[in-house]
């Protein structure tokens, strides 16, 4: 099991161009959420997904961003354009209802740290 | 609307001293209660849950949890602490059903040698 796995691990980026986080969940997992981690917010749900279908996302904090899962092995978190108050480590996780339901816990990814210029 | 507070931004403690770290609920229902750690550049780790039967639940690391129901708490404990305990500690929670967990702010945890 080689956990979730989210690329890349650091981005640098200047303010107003396009950042794609892409995020492998475990296999088998129905349950993929993103979250945001900052200093000053703590983390923060942005949207989770089930199934590969959204189910959730008024976590997003703007138009600016948009998540896709176009199958079970693969979700990407866009941010178009970026501020530099994106600046975050963002986290992928996933989850597995299918045996403990509610019991289950998250996987969470070793994050991608962005960073906004 | 599900909530959880940890009071302390940081708690330091002795290497070998018992530690706690506090965590209280706010949920209407059931709470499913966790705890996770995050070491430095790393995501969280499940350490431990709640989800009924048994008060005292018992996790990863040597690490258990307390749930409290009239004082809706969940404070993770340690009878001896570790220098390598010293990580980032969050409590969770979500209502019954596949709601996702609602995270506290977190905990940094200290251990000094």
């Amino acid at each position: 099991d080689a956990g979730v796995i989210q690329s890349p691990r650091h981005e640098v980026t200047e303010m107003g161009q396009e950042v794609t986080l892409r995020c492998k969940p475990i296999s088998g997992h129905d349950y993929l959420f993103w979250y945001r981690q900052t200093m000053m917010r703590g983390l923060e749900l942005l949207i989770y997904f089930n199934n590969n279908v959204p189910i959730d996302d008024s976590g997003m904090p703007e138009d600016r961003f948009s998540a896709k899962m176009p199958n079970a092995s693969f979700s990407t978190l866009k941010i178009q354009p970026s501020e530099p108050r994106d600046s975050a480590v963002y986290f992928c996780a996933s989850r597995d209802t299918s045996g403990q339901g509610a019991n289950s816990p998250l996987h969470f990814g070793n994050g991608t740290r962005l960073t906004v210029t | 609307a599900q909530s959880v507070a940890q009071p302390e931004d940081q708690v330091n403690v002795a290497e070998g001293n018992p530690l706690t770290v506090k965590c209280t609920y706010s949920v209407s229902g059931n709470p499913y209660l966790f705890w996770y750690v995050q070491y430095p550049n790393r995501g969280l780790q499940f350490l431990l849950k709640y989800i009924t039967g048994d008060n005292l639940v018992k996790g990863s690391y040597g690490f258990e949890a307390e749930f409290n129901k009239s004082q809706t708490s969940f404070h993770l404990k340690k009878p001896s602490a570790l220098v390598s305990d010293s990580a980032l500690y969050f409590c969770a929670v979500r209502v019954s059903g596949n709601t996702p967990l609602v995270f506290g702010k977190g905990t940094r945890l200290s251990v000094i040698a």
